[in-house]
């Protein structure tokens, strides 16, 4: 069983370009979870979606950012006009339905310069 | 509020045991998580303990919960090399599914 897959690994995208994360989640879980890691700081939650449902956006920034996660294909996570304070690492994780365990993908690595 | 802290920093010889501390302050969290990540690398689930239980094994993995005092440990046995790495505290908080993390305590392990 593959584990939570992200791409692309690490992201270089100057200031006002988008960056689109991807997060294919382990088979059978249909529940996916985005975190960001600032340099130097702790994880923060910033959303969570069931298939084709936004169920808590609570940790997401109110602009730019925007998330989906379809009924086919992978969770999307959307960074309009990028900043050079969106700079971070990007963990997606999944758990399974009626499931409390959240397991994490390797991370996007984003630098906007 | 929902707060998690750790100390940030822990160096012990191979061999010794080490022990992560963590204390919490939302008493309705369900589940208290330890997850490990490595330089560069995703973090990976090591252990996990439901809030009405107060202690759990699992190989050299003790996770050790206090939840009048809101405390939390970990004790990893004969601490290798290998184990080198940032170990996070995490709870689950309330109804919800967030996680909310502490900062992550540096292990490093001196041969």
């Amino acid at each position: 069983n593959a584990g939570v897959m992200q791409n692309p690994r690490h992201l270089v995208r100057r200031r006002g370009q988008e960056a689109r994360l991807r997060c294919s989640p382990m088979k059978g879980h249909s529940h996916v979870y985005w975190y960001r890691q600032l340099p130097e700081e702790g994880l923060k939650f910033m959303v969570y979606l069931q298939k084709e449902n936004i169920i808590d956006e609570s940790g997401m920034p109110k602009e730019r950012f925007s998330a989906e996660f379809p009924k086919e294909g992978p969770s999307i996570l959307r960074i309009q006009q990028v900043v050079r304070g969106d700079s971070a690492a990007y963990f997606c994780a999944s758990s399974p339905p009626g499931g409390h365990e959240q397991y994490f993908g390797p991370g996007t690595r984003l630098t906007v310069t | 509020g929902e707060d998690v802290e750790q100390s940030l920093f822990l160096s012990v010889r191979e061999g010794d045991s080490s022990v992560i501390n963590c204390t919490y302050t939302d008493s309705s969290s369900t589940y208290l998580y330890w997850y490990k990540q490595e330089p560069g690398a995703g973090l990976q689930l090591l252990t996990y303990i439901f809030s009405n239980m107060d202690m759990k094994q699992d190989q050299r993995l003790t996770v050790l919960l206090n939840k009048k005092d809101k405390h939390l440990s970990l004790r990893i046995a004969d601490t290798q090399t290998g184990d080198s790495a940032i170990y996070f505290c995490a709870e689950l908080a309330g109804n919800n599914r967030k996680l909310i993390w502490g900062l992550g305590t540096s292990l490093a392990v001196n041969p």
